[in-house]
């Protein structure tokens, strides 16, 4: 089946603008975790959602926001970024509550 | 809150040598441990989960809660082994698939 899927895999953006990353979890997981992977912070955990609903958050500002619809695809959103905000995003699929995650290739982000 | 440690960044070692790669955590209530490995060009995919007790291209570890480790080791390392390892943590009783990760160690195997 095919695996974890994330959208765009390269985004250059200018500090100040906003971007959006999408995820396509494997087919019938409903659990979707982002993550924000770092040299300086490693990989740190952004969100996660379960059937539409956020169920996790982590130690990140506001301007990290995410959403899941109903067929379990999932968006993160940052506004306003910043310089730091230059990072590989991953997202994780799991079926249900403490089952395997699945990460996907992760899309990086460049902040200029 | 939470923390896992992996005191090492860099285990170089040479084909057919056994390796170990520490990690330590610290966290309250029961944990469930994991190891991830990441391949060159590869996506970051679970070698590990320490209630399945098995043993996975050569690799074990064990839970020791009384010095709160989950070290990996096999006894005979192959070139193939060379990757970034992350050892990583959930909470069991938590509701949710968070995992919270070391710093990883990154293991090359010269041959």
């Amino acid at each position: 089946k095919a695996g974890v899927t994330q959208t765009p895999r390269y985004l250059i953006k200018t500090r100040g603008q906003q971007v959006t990353l999408s995820c396509s979890p494997i087919s019938g997981h409903r659990s979707v975790s982002w993550y924000q992977q770092t040299p300086g912070q490693g990989l740190q955990f952004l969100f996660e959602y379960f059937s539409e609903t956020q169920r996790n958050k982590g130690n990140f500002p506001g301007r990290f926001s995410g959403r899941q619809f109903s067929n379990s695809r999932s968006e993160m959103n940052v506004s306003t970024l910043e310089l730091g905000d230059s990072a590989l995003y991953l997202c994780a699929s799991s079926s249900t509550v403490n089952t395997e995650a699945f990460f996907g290739q992760g899309t990086r982000l460049t902040v200029v | 809150a939470q923390r896992v440690t992996q005191p090492e960044k860099l285990l170089s070692v040479f084909k057919g040598a056994p390796v170990e790669l520490k990690c330590n955590y610290s966290y309250s209530g029961s944990p469930e441990l994991f190891w991830y490995v990441q391949y060159s060009r590869q996506r970051l995919q679970l070698l590990l989960r320490h209630i399945s007790r098995e043993s996975i291209k050569g690799f074990t570890a064990d839970l020791n809660k009384g010095e709160t480790s989950f070290h990996l080791k096999k006894p005979f390392a192959q070139e193939e082994d060379s990757a970034m390892y992350y050892c990583a943590l959930r909470m069991i009783k938590a509701a949710g698939n968070k995992l919270t990760f070391g710093g990883g160690t990154r293991v090359l195997v010269k041959p």
